[in-house]
């Protein structure tokens, strides 16, 4: 069946360092991907999406794009800030149910 | 943005006693809602698809007269735990689904932290 696979944390960085957090899939047919945040003590929250090959999601300042030849959909950030530590999910809809089903999450710490 | 709130956002319980968790989609309505279990350090798992007005489709391994689901109104959906035992103890999270032309997507609850003794 379709998973998602992100590389394994904690990431620890330092504040304005590059960020990337790695994250293929296999499914079958073109799902849409995703990024979501995880903030301590809230819920996920959209960071950002992909509908189809070769788009880039972007929101603040994280981009993503939709690698279909690669099976990727890697995270990055060029200037990370202390805010920023969070859970982060990578996603697709690929679920029977119209449910997504996510990667084990990549949880990012991010020093001043 | 939409917003969906989970009740009780952790709940402590005795073995053998019985938890409810309510999902409220709070300015929108969801025809779809989902149920996700999600372990330390791992992946949220679907548990369950709640349809309003009909009954839950549940997720091959996950017991369905264990883990009760009501989907009452276009607002509400709740997971009631029965007579729950240790290995119950978990984080739940419940997302609402929004279609709409060519949209598509879900929001999460907060999730909710039960532990049982």
């Amino acid at each position: 069946g379709d998973s998602v696979t992100q590389m394994e944390g904690p990431v620890t960085l330092s504040e304005e360092a590059f960020l990337t957090i790695n994250c293929t899939y296999t499914a079958t047919g073109y799902p849409s991907l995703f990024w979501y945040v995880q903030y301590p003590g809230e819920g996920l929250q959209l960071l950002l999406k992909a509908t189809k090959a070769d788009d880039k999601g972007s929101n603040k300042g994280f981009e993503a794009t939709y690698r279909k030849e690669t099976t990727s959909f890697h995270l990055e950030k060029g200037s990370v800030q202390v805010s920023d530590s969070a859970v982060y999910f990578c996603a697709l809809s690929g679920g029977s149910q119209g449910n997504l089903i996510f990667g084990k999450g990549t949880k990012l710490s991010v020093k001043p | 943005g939409a917003v969906v709130s989970q009740h009780p956002s952790w709940v402590i319980c005795k073995s053998g006693t019985s938890v409810k968790i309510e999902c409220r989609s709070l300015d929108f309505q969801a025809t779809t809602m989902f149920w996700y279990r999600q372990f330390p350090k791992q992946s949220l798992m679907l548990m369950a698809t709640s349809n309003e007005g009909s009954k839950a489709t549940y997720e091959q391994g996950v017991e369905k007269d264990k883990f009760l689901i009501n989907h009452a109104s276009l607002t509400l959906s709740t997971l009631t735990v029965t007579s729950a035992h240790p290995e119950d103890s978990s984080f739940y999270i419940c997302s609402a689904r929004v279609r709409g032309g060519s949209t598509d997507t879900q929001y999460f609850g907060p999730g909710t932290r039960l532990t049982v003794l």
